[in-house]
């Protein structure tokens, strides 16, 4: 069965050092999100790609995250530098089209910033 | 006030009993409505999908909308330990997906 693969599963990092996560969505997904979820609360949308375009990245704190898809299949996001507040479940997720319809999620990346 | 409100629980049932889970939302203009679940330490699945208001029946579960009321509910029967997780609901509308923040379910056997 098709998955989207995440790594790395779990990341213990200090603040002020980066953060990298990468993710390859199931073939043939056009439409990749990176989500962030905080215990106990649901996923909040970071970025949202359309093949290699960035189509909403407004809630992304573009002065120390950066997401990228460059050929339009798997993608990178970066932490520089990493804060205490970064602490979180980061999600990958794929859909066919952008359109509504399922999402399908990796198993996330646990983030611990100390 | 938030767009999307859902009870974070815990809900705690014991194993056989039928548990309904819930939503409320605020923006009339939502009309596909999902509920996805989440095991601990996993993301989430879809496990039903609605358009506009009615029943959805899959199994064991079904989901139901009330856009009148903008109301939202997923009922489980017969629930088992298995079904212990985390519901989230999600609702979109002009291709942004908003979700509520999930209410904790507990199966006791």
């Amino acid at each position: 069965e098709a998955e989207v693969a995440q790594s790395p599963r779990y990341k213990i990092t200090e603040k002020s050092q980066a953060v990298a996560f990468w993710c390859d969505p199931i073939s043939g997904h056009a439409t990749l999100y990176w989500y962030r979820q905080i215990l106990g609360q649901g996923p909040e949308l970071l970025v949202q790609f359309q093949d290699e375009s960035v189509v909403d990245d407004s809630q992304l704190p573009k002065d120390r995250f950066s997401a990228e898809r460059l050929k339009g299949v798997d993608s990178t996001l970066k932490i520089q530098p990493a804060e205490l507040g970064d602490s979180a479940m980061y999600l990958c997720a794929s859909s066919l089209g952008a359109g509504p319809g399922e999402l399908f999620f990796g198993e996330g990346s646990r983030l611990t910033v100390l | 006030q938030k767009e999307v409100e859902q009870d974070p629980g815990p809900l705690s049932v014991p194993e056989g009993a039928i548990v309904s889970l819930n939503c409320t939302y605020s923006n009339s203009a939502f009309q596909y409505f999902m509920w996805y679940r989440q095991y601990s330490r996993k993301g989430p699945e879809l496990l039903m999908y609605t358009y506009s208001s009615g029943n959805k029946e899959d199994g064991r579960f079904t989901a139901q909308v009330d856009k009148s009321s903008k109301y939202i509910s997923l009922f489980i029967r017969d629930s088992q330990p298995s079904d212990s997780a985390t519901y989230l609901c999600a609702m979109n509308s002009n291709y942004q997906l908003i979700w509520g923040a999930g209410t904790k379910l507990i199966i006791k056997p």
